[in-house]
């Protein structure tokens, strides 16, 4: 079956440590996003790609990073500098062209901070 | 910028109740408009869309009007379930072309709790 696997369910992380959260899709789409969902406050978008080897910045960017080396994987670095980092983090896809707006989700990842 | 605001939750309701989920936003140009719901541990998954004014959305039971002269997408169901406690999102998509297209702007989401 098609879809998004991320890894791992639940991951914590310790004071000044990079933390690296997984996302892999089968789906064959070239859109992958990052969202991070806080309660009472929604999804926030991190970081996106349209493409292999491209990506933007989304509203939340500081102290995250990503890489796209390959259409399939798009993985998630939450850095030192993320001050607050505890959140239910979320990886999105959607197939190319203009009609296709449905984004397919990941089950997510919980990180915490010890 | 963009923005989506629900209702503020979290909303209880008994078994066959009616349902309505408040959803108003703000853009520029001509948006596409989603419910996606998210159920306990898992992501979230589309429950409905609508692509421009006037159009409805309908899925399982649920039904949202774009409505452009009010700017809302209210989320309604006849007669809800237990099996329909869920966190529900509206969002909506931003059509303006380029590097932006297919950025989707939540807003902060409502829970739902059915009781039997």
């Amino acid at each position: 079956d098609g879809g998004i696997t991320q890894s791992p369910k639940y991951l914590f992380r310790k004071e000044g440590q990079n933390v690296t959260l997984s996302c892999e899709q089968n789906l064959n789409h070239d859109a992958m996003y990052w969202y991070r969902q806080d309660p009472g406050q929604g999804l926030r978008l991190i970081y996106y790609s349209q493409i292999v080897n491209d990506f933007q910045k989304g509203d939340i960017a500081e102290g995250y990073s990503v890489s796209r080396e390959k259409k399939e994987s798009f993985p998630l670095t939450v850095t030192s500098a993320q001050k607050n980092p505890t959140a239910f983090y979320l990886c999105a896809s959607r197939r190319p062209g203009p009609s296709n707006e449905k984004l397919f989700f990941g089950s997510g990842t919980q990180l915490s901070v010890l | 910028g963009n923005s989506v605001t629900q209702m503020e939750g979290p909303v209880t309701l008994s078994e066959e109740a009616f349902l309505t989920i408040n959803c108003t936003y703000t853009a520029t140009g001509y948006p596409s408009l989603f419910w996606y719901v998210q159920y306990p541990g898992e992501g979230l998954q589309l429950l409905l869309k609508a692509t421009k004014a006037d159009d409805k959305g309908s899925n399982k039971g649920f039904e949202a009007t774009y409505r452009k002269e009010t700017t809302s997408f209210h989320l309604e169901k006849g007669s809800v379930q237990v099996s329909d406690s869920a966190v529900y999102f509206c969002a909506l998509s931003d059509n303006g072309g380029g590097t932006s297209y297919g950025k989707l702007t939540f807003g902060q989401g409502t829970i739902l709790t059915v009781h039997p």
